[in-house]
């Protein structure tokens, strides 16, 4: 299996613009979460869904950011407008089964926002 | 709330010896699970081992192995046989069946192995 796969791996952009991260979890898998990692807050989950529909988004941290899931196989993060405190690593990770399942983690997504 | 506490920011080992990492936890469940993640400089996460709070017997993964106490709610990992390549930052978390599952990670330990 190739495991769970983000692009960009590395995003540079300007304060203001649109940003679109992408992710194709394990196939199988039922559950994909968003996480994000930066030196203040460490790992935070920002979203998760289970067969497509999102069931936790309490971690998203404002309206500027938003996540779907248009089917099983593909995952979308947007930021708009971007702003430099967003820069961080993002992860996806996905599961098999119940949320206490084994989550397998992407290779992130290293954003940096000027 | 549940929170995850890893109490060495930082720790080194001589190749070839053992490291123990700190992780302690806090909930009010009695059902959970409990994991190690590493992440190596190229930054990918990595699950190390897992660990049922249903479970008395601590989990093994070849070199690496746990001390599960919980009724003092710690669980450290054991790396026997150091080899550079577990030189990375290693996270404990914790996952609240209850709780919508999610992940809550812990602050994280970089472990250097030196040659």
């Amino acid at each position: 299996d190739a495991g769970v796969i983000q692009s960009p791996r590395h995003e540079v952009t300007e304060m203001g613009q649109e940003v679109t991260l992408r992710c194709k979890p394990i196939s199988g898998h039922d559950y994909l979460f968003w996480y994000r990692q930066t030196m203040m807050r460490g790992l935070e989950l920002l979203i998760y869904f289970n067969n497509n529909v999102p069931i936790d988004d309490s971690g998203m941290p404002e309206d500027r950011f938003s996540a779907k899931m248009p089917n099983a196989s593909f995952s979308t993060l947007k930021i708009q407008p971007s702003e430099p405190r967003d820069s961080a690593v993002y992860f996806c990770a996905s599961s098999w089964g119940t949320t206490t399942d084994t989550q397998y983690f992407g290779p992130g997504t290293r954003l940096t926002v000027l | 709330a549940q929170t995850v506490t890893q109490s060495q920011p930082e720790m080194s080992v001589q190749e070839a010896e053992t490291v123990t990492l700190s992780c302690t936890y806090d909930t009010s469940e009695n059902n959970y699970y409990l994991f190690w993640y590493k992440q190596p400089p190229s930054r990918q996460m990595i699950l190390v081992i897992r660990q049922e709070a249903y479970k008395q017997q601590n989990a093994t993964e070849n070199r690496f192995s746990v001390n599960f106490q919980k009724a003092a709610k710690s669980f450290s990992l054991k790396i026997s046989d150091s080899q550079l390549g577990d030189t990375a930052m290693y996270f404990c978390a914790f996952n609240d069946p209850s709780n919508t599952g999610k992940l809550i990670f812990g602050q994280g330990t970089t472990l250097q192995v030196k040659p």
